[in-house]
């Protein structure tokens, strides 16, 4: 079945660092990826997507690529602040969503000032 | 427009009981989706209503089941609950099939003793 591989941390960066979350997929069709955040206490907040290969998202400074080669979704930001601190989810949504949305099993991403 | 809104937020329930967990989706929202959330599991999908109707079903025994509304509200319930049920039961709304980007709620976490 589908499966979504990502590193779990805790990763600690020092504030203005370079970030990048690594994320590697399995699927059996041509799925849609995703990067959701989960800050403390709260829920899923989608962070960016793309749906199909080559596409860049974006948003508040992340990006991700999707690159179907490598069938990877790599999670970047050139400079990291402390609010950004959360936890970070890869996932993707193949056949038509018909087994929902898989998830990685999330990195916990600290900065530190 | 308003977000996903979950209650109640906290539950705790005693072995054996049931539970019935509630979800309102984002205006004109069709689609409406179930996740357990556990530390060691992680994210994992339970089931998905689209126009009352369950479309789609992931990998979780009889006791968990749901329901859908016309006005797109959704409930979920749980019987016979076993203390491995603890967790936070997070409810996505999406406009149409599941493959769009899903929004999701800030959860109910049941407590199981």
């Amino acid at each position: 079945g589908d499966s979504v591989t990502q590193m779990e941390g805790p990763v600690t960066l020092s504030e203005e660092a370079f970030l990048t979350i690594n994320c590697t997929y399995t699927a059996t069709g041509y799925p849609s990826l995703f990067w959701y955040v989960q800050y403390p206490g709260e829920g899923l907040q989608l962070l960016l997507k793309a749906t199909k290969a080559d596409d860049k998202g974006s948003n508040k400074g992340f990006e991700a690529t999707y690159r179907k080669e490598t069938t990877s979704f790599h999670l970047e930001k050139g400079s990291v602040q402390v609010s950004d601190s959360a936890v970070y989810f890869c996932a993707l949504s193949d056949l038509g969503g018909a087994d929902g949305l898989t998830f990685g099993k999330g990195t916990h991403l600290i900065i530190q000032p | 427009k308003a977000g996903v809104t979950q209650t109640p937020r906290y539950l705790i329930k005693t072995r054996g009981q049931q539970v019935t967990l509630s979800c309102s989706p984002i205006s004109g929202h069709r689609s409406v989706s179930w996740y357990q959330q556990t530390p060691g599991q992680g994210l994992q999908f339970l089931f998905e209503y689209f126009s009352e109707t369950q479309r789609n079903k992931g990998n979780f025994p009889g006791r968990f089941s749901g329901r859908q509304f016309s006005n797109s509200r959704s409930e979920m319930n749980v019987s016979t609950l076993e203390l491995g049920d603890s967790a936070l039961y997070l409810c996505a709304s999406s406009p149409g099939t599941p493959s769009y980007e899903q929004y999701f709620g800030p959860g109910t976490r049941l407590t199981v003793t």
